[in-house]
């Protein structure tokens, strides 16, 4: 199946300071990909859909100027989390679709943690 | 927006017996059903989905069934091993290139 990947898995940064994650779709191009948050023991939250060449949209409640979201390819999308803070702390992860497959393929995830 | 309900949130089953999960969705034009297998601090992974247009799906040990009218869809696991032990979601979506509204999540254990 198709490979979806995240970079970093897992990080620990300070209150105040910006993070960015890479989600690439490694051997398919992806339009659209989309961002997740995931609580633990809780459910995947839409954050917002990045889509290739464009802004991207976001989910009602998601703060666009605190998740920074550019999707300058057609293989990688990013997720920058500006100023963080210790409620930002959470598994991230993405999702990229494969048209030939009709699917939805999920990245790995990154788990982040703001001291 | 959609909203989906799922139940039971935790289900403990005897290993060869089966589990059943439902869910229920609010948006009439969603006609894409994904379900996820979510194994601690991985990825979700699809194990089986169904499109509006069919009732039910099996693949193997695992089958779902859709009923628009009601709005609800099931994933039924027979003879359930202990490696099916996970988080399941299910999922709802007006297309399956759509951003889709997950469910609660069930843990399902199967007790060897």
């Amino acid at each position: 199946g198709a490979v979806v990947s995240q970079h970093p898995s897992w990080v620990i940064c300070k209150s105040g300071t910006s993070v960015k994650i890479e989600c690439r779709s490694l051997d398919f191009q992806a339009t659209t990909m989309f961002w997740y948050r995931q609580f633990p023991k809780q459910s995947l939250m839409l954050m917002a859909t990045s889509n290739e060449g464009s802004k991207a949209t976001y989910e009602q409640g998601v703060e666009k100027d605190k998740f920074l979201i550019n999707h300058a390819s057609l293989t990688l999308s990013t997720l920058t989390v500006t100023s963080a803070h210790p409620e930002d702390s959470s598994f991230y992860i993405c999702s990229a679709h494969l048209d030939r497959e009709e699917t939805q393929y999920f990245g790995p995830g990154t788990r982040l943690l703001v001291l | 927006g959609e909203n989906v309900e799922q139940h039971p949130s935790t289900l403990s089953v005897q290993e060869g017996d089966s589990a059943v999960i439902k869910c229920t969705y609010s948006d009439s034009a969603s006609n894409y059903f994904p379900w996820y297998k979510q194994e601690l601090g991985k990825r979700p992974q699809l194990i089986i989905d169904i499109r509006s247009n069919v009732g039910e799906k099996k693949d193997q040990r695992i089958a779902v069934t859709l009923n628009k009218t009601a709005k609800h869809f099931s994933l039924h696991i027979t003879e359930t091993q202990p490696e099916d032990s996970a988080v399941y979601f299910c999922a709802a979506s007006v297309r399956w290139d759509q951003k889709v509204t997950f469910g609660t999540g069930t843990k399902l254990q199967v007790i060897p």
